[in-house]
């Protein structure tokens, strides 16, 4: 089925490790995203990219960092992980008419 | 500053009673408007959109949205819910000119009494 597939779903960590999340999407979409969703602070956008090859900041970057080298593909990656980090990550994706499709999330904790 | 708001945390409806969720909205520029739910551990899902034409908008599972924009408001309806209706719902506003960007509300979380 056509859609955005996130690995991996679960991950629990240590502070300081890294690690890196995979956001695939088939649809040809241009635009990607990378959101974090906290309970009572909705969804807060990390990264985003409107093309392959480009990435732009969101709301709440720091500590983290991009990639959209293919573009089906966009990577989220922790270089050392912080509790501050304990999360559900989701990843979506659109086309020129705007609707987002999203993946299921990654919930990640950091202990 | 542009912005989203939903101003109801929480609502608790009887199963096939009517559903009225509230949106409104401040954004400088034409408005692209979307509803969204979650359902509990999962990811959000497109209900329906507005873009231009008809100011009421059908969507799935039954529910409908209308544009006032007079009002910046999008709420979303259903006539009778149903206790699979139990999750958050989102509302969220873009632009063209955002690249598409979308600006979220907190979310509504609808329970449902049986």
């Amino acid at each position: 089925n056509a859609g955005v597939t996130q690995t991996p779903k679960f991950r629990v960590l240590k502070t300081g490790q890294s690690m890196t999340l995979l956001c695939a999407q088939d649809m040809n979409h241009e635009y990607m995203y990378w959101y974090r969703q906290d309970p009572g602070m909705g969804l807060r956008l990390i990264h985003y990219s409107v093309g392959e090859g480009t990435t732009a900041k969101g709301e709440v970057p720091d500590g983290y960092n991009v990639s959209r080298l293919k573009k089906q593909n966009f990577l989220l990656g922790l270089e050392s992980a912080a509790p501050s980090q304990t999360s559900v990550y989701f990843c979506a994706s659109s086309g020129q008419g705007g609707g987002y499709t999203f993946g299921s999330g990654t919930r990640l904790t950091v202990v | 500053a542009q912005s989203v708001t939903q101003p109801d945390i929480h609502i608790t409806v009887s199963e096939g009673a009517s559903l009225e969720l509230r949106c409104n909205y401040s954004y400088g520029a034409t408005p692209y408007l979307f509803w969204y739910v979650q359902s509990p551990g999962q990811g959000l899902q497109l209900l329906l959109k507005y873009f231009s034409g008809d100011t009421l908008v059908q969507g799935i599972k039954g529910f409908e949205a209308e544009f006032k924009r007079s009002q910046s408001s999008f709420n979303l309806r259903k006539p009778s819910v149903h206790w699979s209706d139990a999750a958050e719902y989102f509302c969220a506003v873009g632009a063209v000119d955002s690249n598409y960007q979308l600006i979220w509300g907190a979310g509504t979380k609808l329970i449902i009494k049986p």
